[in-house]
């Protein structure tokens, strides 16, 4: 029943490694996002695709690659590891195309607390 | 670029009293979508209550209720009765819609005193 998933929910590696997490969304959405949210809770976004397609890339170090397979799953590997990509990172999914007027509420998944030694 | 704002960074109520949460933002748009999400410790992103700009009347969900004033750009959060399992960060966030990121506030942590 679960809406937005996302694994692993907890991740500690070294600096230098590389890593992904995978995010997955069964509410039919057409757009998905991952946001970052740092040690003081800032929430920030980082990517949106819409139906596979990129659409928001908001500064992000290219060590970062979102990569879409379907508009159901997005998922976000991350390259050369360092020690300030410790956060957590919440993936989040809406539906922005549709009949009639749309409230553009996003549903976010449980979020992946990422620790890097 | 629009920008979201919660001055507050804490506040504490007393369960069964009623708090209101500010929040302000800044934007150029006519058309735009306000939200209060809570996180509690968990860390899940919990959608409270949502406002849409062309909307006059305020929002309600049971015990959370919103005083949105287009005008003065402000979208306060009120919580009634205030329960122990209201205890957590509440963030205010913005988009102004189709394939737009949300924008969100710093947060507030609401502590309930029992």
């Amino acid at each position: 029943d679960t809406a937005v998933s996302q694994t692993p929910k907890y991740l500690v590696t070294q600096m230098g490694n590389d890593k992904s997490i995978k995010c997955e969304q069964n509410l039919g959405h057409d757009t998905m996002y991952w946001y970052k949210q740092d040690s003081k809770k800032f929430l920030k976004i980082m990517f949106s695709y819409n139906n596979k397609e990129l659409i928001i890339n908001e500064t992000v170090p290219n060590r970062f690659s979102p990569k879409s397979p379907d508009k159901a799953h997005l998922n976000l590997h991350i390259n050369s590891l360092e020690l300030g990509d410790s956060a957590v990172y919440f993936c989040a999914s809406s539906q922005v195309v549709g009949s009639g007027r749309l409230s553009y509420e996003q549903y976010f998944g449980p979020g992946t607390r990422l620790t890097v030694t | 670029a629009q920008t979201v704002t919660q001055s507050q960074p804490e506040m504490s109520v007393q369960e069964a009293e009623t708090v209101t949460l500010s929040c302000t933002y800044d934007t150029s748009e006519s058309d735009y979508y306000l939200f209060w999400y809570k996180q509690p410790p968990s860390r899940q992103m919990i959608l409270v209550i949502r406002q849409e700009a062309y909307k006059q009347q305020n929002a309600t969900e049971n015990r959370f209720s919103v005083n949105f004033q287009k005008a003065a750009k402000s979208f306060s959060l009120k919580i009634s009765d205030s329960q122990l399992g209201d205890a957590a960060m509440y963030f205010c966030a913005y988009t102004t819609g189709a394939n737009s990121k949300l924008t969100f506030g710093k947060g507030i942590t609401l502590s309930v005193r029992p």
